[in-house]
């Protein structure tokens, strides 16, 4: 079984500042991992996604996030944060079997202030 | 890029009755869709995965004679919420995964379903 943590539930964060966003997983296999992004009364969009290959991974909006094995984690950065930025943040994790099914973390609220 | 589309957006209706809730994936097929539930200020709950042409396959806990769902094709699900009550009433996101993808799912908008 999969599962996911992310470890803020809140990060209130002022404008033009960096922002990180912690996650951690946890698989008895390999496994593919996940950003999404949900503004209010929206549905999820596609931050960015580690599949294999580089542990650097960038995403759209200026985000990127690193896959760590060894710590199984998978944190979300980006180095200078707007307005617009604020949402609610997803990490989810899908096993590499190609079963397709997502397990989500509890999300993160990120608060962007002026 | 791929592209899901929910219909209704909202929707509103008396305790009792049935709501049907679509979901399409307009540019590319879909052999995988699920359907997932959100509470307000919670993460999403997996209802269930939907395969084209076959039965679905719902997770622990969720009534699949309440929760039917149907995927008669390789661009459509359908979840309809049979004898809807006040507590069904949340936001429901589906979501597709295109055949031959790798892990990567597309969400829709979401439906908001009151039920009063």
């Amino acid at each position: 079984a999969q599962s996911v943590t992310q470890l803020d539930s809140q990060v209130p964060v002022f404008e033009e500042a960096p922002v990180e966003l912690r996650c951690n997983y946890s698989s008895s296999v390999s496994v593919y991992l996940f950003w999404y992004v949900q503004y209010p009364n929206q549905g999820l969009q596609l931050l960015l996604k580690y599949l294999s290959g580089s542990t650097l991974v960038k995403g759209i909006n200026g985000f990127e996030a690193e896959f760590n094995k060894s710590q199984t984690s998978f944190h979300l950065r980006k180095p200078s944060v707007h307005i617009s930025d604020t949402a609610e943040y997803f990490c989810a994790v899908s096993e590499g079997n190609n079963a397709g099914k997502s397990t989500f973390g509890d999300g993160t609220t990120l608060t962007v202030k002026p | 890029g791929a592209v899901v589309s929910q219909h209704p957006s909202r929707v509103i209706c008396k305790s009792g009755t049935s709501v049907k809730i679509e979901c399409r994936s307009l540019d590319f097929q879909a052999t995988t869709m699920f359907w997932y539930r959100q509470f307000p200020k919670q993460s999403l709950m997996l209802m269930a995965t939907s395969n084209e042409g076959s039965k679905a396959t719902y997770e622990q806990g969720v009534e699949k004679d309440k929760f039917l769902i149907n995927h008669a094709s390789l661009t459509l699900s359908t979840l309809t919420v049979t004898s809807a009550h006040p507590e069904d009433s949340s936001f429901y996101i589906c979501s597709a995964r295109s055949t031959g993808g790798v892990g990567t799912q597309y969400f829709g908008p979401g439906t908001r379903l009151l039920v009063l």
